[in-house]
């Protein structure tokens, strides 16, 4: 069955980084586009970029360009979202999540990483 | 930017119908696809492709599409449907969107 796993909660000080992991199992990784979607606390989802598993394209948000970057490791089939020069409004869950590949809608989502940014 | 918008809440009595609404421009021309997410839980895929069920979701579930509105509507609420719902599409030049999501609560 598609499983994606996120790595855990982490708690970072403002202006520090934060590489959060997303690893795929169940399906063939390469054929499929992943996602990362965020949540700030009581707020919406917000759509952050795309990342193509196979050549390791992306395309970022425009709010967010220059402080996201999203890689891929297809010899473990996981995904990382890196967010840098972080402040509180970062604070959030963020989640990986699938594109069907035949439609633009995400079929399986992690199960969601909590990142706090305070001093 | 593309945005959606939706209304912040819906309240309907068990077994009546809840209809939520989502309107953006661009959404005549890309499918729009709908969620629900219960607290502390990831969203869950409920309609693809404008009204299209994934196998799992009960008939309950329905999506139409009029111009720039897309409306999601659920017959027979029951309790387990309160939730946030959020329609999401995506556009063009490759950047996906949400709409600012809808708190169904069941009177």
């Amino acid at each position: 069955q598609v499983q994606l796993v996120q790595s855990g909660a982490e708690v970072k000080k403002p202006g520090a980084s934060v590489k959060v992991s997303c690893k795929a199992s169940g399906y063939t990784f390469t054929n499929y586009y992943l996602h990362w979607v965020r949540q700030a606390p009581g707020q919406g989802l917000e759509w952050m970029g795309i990342i193509n598993p196979s050549a390791g394209s992306t395309n970022y948000a425009q709010k967010l360009q220059g402080r996201v970057t999203m890689t891929r490791d297809t010899s473990t089939s996981t995904v990382y979202m890196e967010l840098s020069s972080l402040t509180s409004e970062d604070t959030a869950v963020y989640y990986c999540a699938r594109n069907s590949g035949t439609y633009d809608d995400f079929d399986y989502w992690g199960q969601g990483t909590l990142v706090t940014v305070s001093s | 930017s593309y945005e959606l918008t939706q209304p912040p809440s819906v309240s309907v009595s068990p077994g009546q119908t809840a209809r939520i609404t989502c309107s953006g421009d661009a959404l005549p021309k890309h499918y729009a696809y709908w969620y629900l997410q219960r607290p502390g839980q990831a969203p869950v895929l409920v309609i693809y492709k404008d009204n299209e069920r994934p196998s799992g979701i009960p008939e309950r579930f329905s999506g139409s599409s009029s111009g720039t509105t897309v409306t999601l509507t659920i017959s027979g609420v029951q309790a387990e449907d309160e939730a946030d719902y959020y329609c999401q599409s995506a556009d063009s030049s490759g950047t996906w969107v949400f709409g600012g999501g809808t708190k169904l609560t069941v009177l």
